[in-house]
Protein backbone atom coordinates (compact mmCIF):
# COMPACT_ATOMS: atom_id res chain seq x y z
CA UNK A 1 0.00 0.00 0.00
CA UNK A 2 0.96 3.26 -0.82
CA UNK A 3 1.06 6.24 1.92
CA UNK A 4 3.23 9.32 2.58
CA UNK A 5 4.67 11.02 5.87
CA UNK A 6 4.95 15.01 5.93
CA UNK A 7 7.03 14.62 9.13
CA UNK A 8 6.34 17.93 10.32
CA UNK A 9 2.97 19.58 10.83
CA UNK A 10 4.31 23.15 11.11
CA UNK A 11 8.23 24.76 9.74
CA UNK A 12 8.67 28.77 10.53
CA UNK A 13 12.29 30.13 8.94
CA UNK A 14 13.05 33.46 8.81
CA UNK A 15 13.37 35.12 5.25
CA UNK A 16 16.68 34.28 3.75
CA UNK A 17 17.52 31.20 5.42
CA UNK A 18 17.14 27.75 3.85
CA UNK A 19 13.76 25.83 3.69
CA UNK A 20 13.71 21.97 4.16
CA UNK A 21 10.34 19.98 4.03
CA UNK A 22 10.64 16.06 5.08
CA UNK A 23 8.47 13.92 3.53
CA UNK A 24 8.77 10.17 3.74
CA UNK A 25 6.73 7.57 1.32
CA UNK A 26 5.86 4.17 1.63
CA UNK A 27 5.63 2.41 -1.90
CA UNK A 28 6.35 -1.18 -3.36
CA UNK A 29 6.77 -0.17 -6.69
CA UNK A 30 8.78 3.17 -8.10
CA UNK A 31 6.47 5.90 -7.61
CA UNK A 32 5.80 9.08 -8.99
CA UNK A 33 5.91 11.65 -6.26
CA UNK A 34 5.10 15.40 -6.06
CA UNK A 35 5.15 18.08 -4.14
CA UNK A 36 2.36 20.68 -4.01
CA UNK A 37 1.65 24.36 -2.34
CA UNK A 38 -1.46 26.03 -1.09
CA UNK A 39 -2.00 29.68 -0.62
CA UNK A 40 -4.54 30.48 1.89
CA UNK A 41 -7.78 30.35 0.44
CA UNK A 42 -6.82 28.92 -2.52
CA UNK A 43 -6.47 25.80 -5.27
CA UNK A 44 -3.44 23.45 -5.19
CA UNK A 45 -0.36 24.47 -7.66
CA UNK A 46 2.46 21.38 -8.44
CA UNK A 47 5.46 22.68 -7.47
CA UNK A 48 7.64 19.84 -8.61
CA UNK A 49 7.27 16.45 -9.64
CA UNK A 50 9.21 12.69 -9.92
CA UNK A 51 8.55 10.08 -12.32
CA UNK A 52 12.02 8.23 -12.25
CA UNK A 53 13.92 10.20 -14.60
CA UNK A 54 16.96 12.54 -12.94
CA UNK A 55 16.71 11.99 -9.13
CA UNK A 56 17.26 15.96 -8.29
CA UNK A 57 14.03 17.77 -9.39
CA UNK A 58 13.38 21.17 -9.73
CA UNK A 59 10.82 22.90 -8.97
CA UNK A 60 8.69 26.84 -9.62
CA UNK A 61 10.16 29.46 -7.44
CA UNK A 62 13.55 28.31 -6.62
CA UNK A 63 12.18 25.13 -4.95
CA UNK A 64 13.60 21.67 -5.47
CA UNK A 65 13.28 17.59 -4.16
CA UNK A 66 15.53 14.70 -4.27
CA UNK A 67 14.53 11.56 -4.24
CA UNK A 68 16.23 9.16 -2.31
CA UNK A 69 15.06 5.65 -2.68
CA UNK A 70 17.50 4.00 -0.07
CA UNK A 71 15.83 6.42 2.41
CA UNK A 72 12.91 6.20 1.17
CA UNK A 73 12.61 10.42 1.27
CA UNK A 74 11.73 13.14 -0.82
CA UNK A 75 12.32 15.87 0.94
CA UNK A 76 11.55 19.83 -0.47
CA UNK A 77 13.98 22.07 -0.27
CA UNK A 78 14.84 26.29 -1.04
CA UNK A 79 18.08 27.86 -0.29
CA UNK A 80 16.79 30.99 0.65
CA UNK A 81 13.03 31.46 1.86
CA UNK A 82 10.72 34.57 0.62
CA UNK A 83 7.68 36.02 2.77
CA UNK A 84 5.72 34.42 -0.37
CA UNK A 85 6.71 31.17 0.30
CA UNK A 86 4.45 31.11 3.30
CA UNK A 87 1.51 28.26 2.30
CA UNK A 88 0.80 24.72 3.25
CA UNK A 89 3.06 22.22 1.33
CA UNK A 90 1.97 18.88 0.19
CA UNK A 91 3.74 15.94 -0.23
CA UNK A 92 2.22 13.23 -2.65
CA UNK A 93 2.66 9.95 -3.95
CA UNK A 94 1.34 7.59 -6.84
CA UNK A 95 2.44 4.73 -8.28
CA UNK A 96 1.16 4.29 -11.88
CA UNK A 97 -2.12 4.50 -10.92
CA UNK A 98 -5.36 6.62 -11.07
CA UNK A 99 -5.04 8.01 -7.52
CA UNK A 100 -2.88 10.46 -5.44
CA UNK A 101 -2.08 10.08 -1.89
CA UNK A 102 -1.56 13.08 -0.13
CA UNK A 103 0.95 13.67 3.11
CA UNK A 104 -1.45 15.79 6.37
CA UNK A 105 0.46 18.67 5.09
CA UNK A 106 3.31 21.09 6.27
CA UNK A 107 2.35 24.56 7.06
CA UNK A 108 5.46 27.04 6.28
CA UNK A 109 5.45 30.19 8.15
CA UNK A 110 8.43 32.53 7.06
CA UNK A 111 9.37 35.77 9.69
CA UNK A 112 10.56 38.85 8.63
CA UNK B 1 -5.00 28.03 -15.02
CA UNK B 2 -6.05 24.87 -15.88
CA UNK B 3 -10.27 25.54 -16.88
CA UNK B 4 -11.07 24.16 -13.55
CA UNK B 5 -15.07 26.00 -12.17
CA UNK B 6 -15.86 24.49 -8.93
CA UNK B 7 -20.07 26.05 -8.20
CA UNK B 8 -20.46 26.64 -5.55
CA UNK B 9 -17.80 28.34 -3.75
CA UNK B 10 -19.68 28.16 -0.80
CA UNK B 11 -22.56 26.88 0.24
CA UNK B 12 -24.56 26.24 4.33
CA UNK B 13 -26.87 23.63 4.11
CA UNK B 14 -29.31 21.55 7.08
CA UNK B 15 -28.55 18.49 8.03
CA UNK B 16 -30.49 16.22 6.68
CA UNK B 17 -30.73 17.83 3.16
CA UNK B 18 -29.50 16.92 -0.11
CA UNK B 19 -26.64 18.51 -2.07
CA UNK B 20 -24.80 18.61 -4.81
CA UNK B 21 -21.30 20.08 -5.84
CA UNK B 22 -20.64 20.73 -9.59
CA UNK B 23 -17.34 20.60 -11.44
CA UNK B 24 -16.71 21.44 -14.57
CA UNK B 25 -14.02 21.66 -16.86
CA UNK B 26 -12.72 22.66 -20.39
CA UNK B 27 -9.84 20.95 -20.84
CA UNK B 28 -11.14 17.56 -22.29
CA UNK B 29 -8.68 15.86 -19.87
CA UNK B 30 -10.38 11.98 -18.98
CA UNK B 31 -9.87 11.90 -15.28
CA UNK B 32 -11.96 13.64 -12.84
CA UNK B 33 -11.54 13.56 -9.04
CA UNK B 34 -13.41 14.78 -5.86
CA UNK B 35 -11.07 15.18 -2.79
CA UNK B 36 -12.16 16.55 0.75
CA UNK B 37 -9.48 19.06 2.75
CA UNK B 38 -9.86 18.51 6.49
CA UNK B 39 -7.33 20.42 8.91
CA UNK B 40 -4.84 17.18 10.21
CA UNK B 41 -6.18 14.71 7.12
CA UNK B 42 -4.58 16.75 3.99
CA UNK B 43 -7.01 15.75 0.68
CA UNK B 44 -8.75 12.67 0.89
CA UNK B 45 -10.45 11.09 -2.41
CA UNK B 46 -13.71 10.94 -2.33
CA UNK B 47 -14.25 9.19 -5.70
CA UNK B 48 -13.03 9.56 -8.73
CA UNK B 49 -14.03 9.26 -12.76
CA UNK B 50 -11.88 7.60 -15.50
CA UNK B 51 -14.22 8.25 -17.92
CA UNK B 52 -17.69 8.87 -18.98
CA UNK B 53 -19.86 7.12 -16.72
CA UNK B 54 -17.07 5.36 -15.34
CA UNK B 55 -16.62 5.77 -11.67
CA UNK B 56 -15.18 4.48 -8.73
CA UNK B 57 -14.77 4.99 -4.99
CA UNK B 58 -11.72 6.60 -2.60
CA UNK B 59 -11.01 6.12 0.76
CA UNK B 60 -13.77 8.11 1.84
CA UNK B 61 -16.61 7.58 -0.32
CA UNK B 62 -19.41 6.71 2.23
CA UNK B 63 -22.43 9.25 2.40
CA UNK B 64 -21.08 10.37 -1.16
CA UNK B 65 -22.16 9.62 -4.58
CA UNK B 66 -21.13 10.82 -8.01
CA UNK B 67 -22.21 10.89 -11.80
CA UNK B 68 -20.35 11.80 -14.92
CA UNK B 69 -22.57 12.29 -18.11
CA UNK B 70 -20.30 14.04 -19.93
CA UNK B 71 -16.67 14.49 -20.29
CA UNK B 72 -16.38 18.17 -18.57
CA UNK B 73 -19.00 17.74 -15.96
CA UNK B 74 -18.35 15.25 -12.20
CA UNK B 75 -21.36 15.87 -9.77
CA UNK B 76 -20.75 15.10 -6.53
CA UNK B 77 -24.04 14.79 -4.12
CA UNK B 78 -24.45 14.57 -0.17
CA UNK B 79 -27.41 12.24 -0.19
CA UNK B 80 -28.52 13.55 3.37
CA UNK B 81 -25.61 16.47 4.29
CA UNK B 82 -24.22 15.48 8.23
CA UNK B 83 -22.32 17.75 10.31
CA UNK B 84 -18.95 15.92 9.20
CA UNK B 85 -19.42 16.65 6.16
CA UNK B 86 -18.73 19.98 6.51
CA UNK B 87 -15.70 20.43 4.82
CA UNK B 88 -13.58 21.92 1.85
CA UNK B 89 -13.97 19.84 -1.57
CA UNK B 90 -12.07 20.29 -4.46
CA UNK B 91 -12.29 19.13 -7.54
CA UNK B 92 -9.02 17.73 -9.80
CA UNK B 93 -8.54 16.69 -13.19
CA UNK B 94 -5.78 14.58 -15.09
CA UNK B 95 -4.81 13.65 -18.45
CA UNK B 96 -4.14 9.86 -17.29
CA UNK B 97 -1.85 8.01 -14.75
CA UNK B 98 0.21 10.12 -13.11
CA UNK B 99 3.32 8.25 -14.38
CA UNK B 100 3.87 11.04 -17.22
CA UNK B 101 1.45 13.69 -15.77
CA UNK B 102 -0.05 15.77 -12.78
CA UNK B 103 -3.01 17.30 -11.45
CA UNK B 104 -5.20 20.09 -11.70
CA UNK B 105 -7.17 21.24 -8.92
CA UNK B 106 -10.38 23.78 -8.63
CA UNK B 107 -10.30 26.40 -5.87
CA UNK B 108 -12.70 24.97 -3.97
CA UNK B 109 -16.18 24.70 -2.48
CA UNK B 110 -16.26 25.49 1.38
CA UNK B 111 -19.38 23.54 2.42
CA UNK B 112 -21.08 24.40 5.91
CA UNK B 113 -23.52 21.74 7.19
CA UNK B 114 -25.67 22.81 10.25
Amino acid sequence: AQSVTQLDSHVSVSEGTPVLLRCNYSSSYSPSLFWYVQHPNKGLQLLLKYTSAATLVKGINGFEAEFKKSETSFHLTKPSAHMSDAAEYFCVVSHNTDKLIFGTGTRLQVFP
Amino acid sequence: DAGITQSPRHKVTETGTPVTLRCHQTENHRYMYWYRQDPGHGLRLIHYSYGVKDTDKGEVSDGYSVSRSKTEDFLLTLESATSSQTSVYFCAISEGRFMNTEAFFGQGTRLTVV
